[in-house]
């Protein structure tokens, strides 16, 4: 089985301070990871992945993350936030031969001016 | 281009009636998923498609829920004598290829409430 943990409900930073997102996961074999972002009434929109390669990864309006295969996590950062930064933020891992994705409970980001 | 688009956008049933929610997918996307999500939560994977078979449908709660896409295109989830706990945002997303290495590319959600 796979599982995704986002050890924090929320999150608050003020605007030009770096921001991170945690993640953890559990998967068996190679994860797929990736970060997703809601804005309220709106689907899912793709972020950035970690496939394999780099353990760095950058994606979207600035955003990285880094894969930490010791700590089984995928922490999603931003060197400096941004109002239009604050929405919903979730994590999800794909095994290797498993089709779906399997999503943390997310994080409510808020960026103050 | 276009994105995935789902109907309606909001579904208000009394409990007992029959639902159909509609998914139009990416054009040409083979991978086709609907997943539940409840207030507050993360989006919960129901049924995953390949074109038109139905690969994966460990996640549907329960034998009131179905799922098709006869054409490898279009889909439709339809819940059967719905229950108060139906009343969820249903999401579909599709992805270009079959590897599970490919990001998903989602609707914005039928939000259904169940009266």
């Amino acid at each position: 089985a796979q599982s995704v943990a986002q050890p924090e409900d929320q999150v608050n930073v003020a605007e030009g301070n770096p921001l991170t997102v945690k993640c953890t996961y559990s998967v068996s074999g190679n994860p797929y990871l990736f970060w997703y972002v809601q804005y309220p009434n709106r689907g899912l929109q793709f972020l950035l992945k970690y496939i394999t390669g780099d353990n760095l990864v950058k994606g979207s309006y600035g955003f990285e993350a880094e894969f930490n295969t010791s700590q089984t996590s995928f922490h999603l950062k931003k060197p400096s936030a941004l109002v239009s930064d604050s929405a919903l933020y979730f994590c999800a891992v794909n095994g290797t031969n498993a089709g779906k994705s399997t999503f943390g409970d997310g994080t409510t980001l808020t960026v103050k001016p | 281009g276009a994105g995935v688009s789902q109907s309606p956008r909001y579904k208000v049933a009394k409990r007992g009636q029959d639902v159909a929610l509609r998914c139009d997918p990416i054009s040409g996307h083979v991978s086709l998923f609907w997943y539940q999500q409840a207030l507050g939560q993360g989006p919960e994977f129901l049924t995953y498609f390949q074109n038109e078979a139905q690969l994966d449908k460990s996640g549907l709660p329960s034998d009131r829920f179905f799922a098709e896409r006869p054409e490898g295109s279009v889909s439709t989830l339809k819940i059967q004598r719905t229950q108060q706990e139906d009343s969820a945002v249903y999401l579909c997303a599709s992805s270009p290829r079959r590897n599970s290495n490919q990001p998903q590319h989602f609707g914005d959600g039928t939000r259904l409430s169940i009266l």
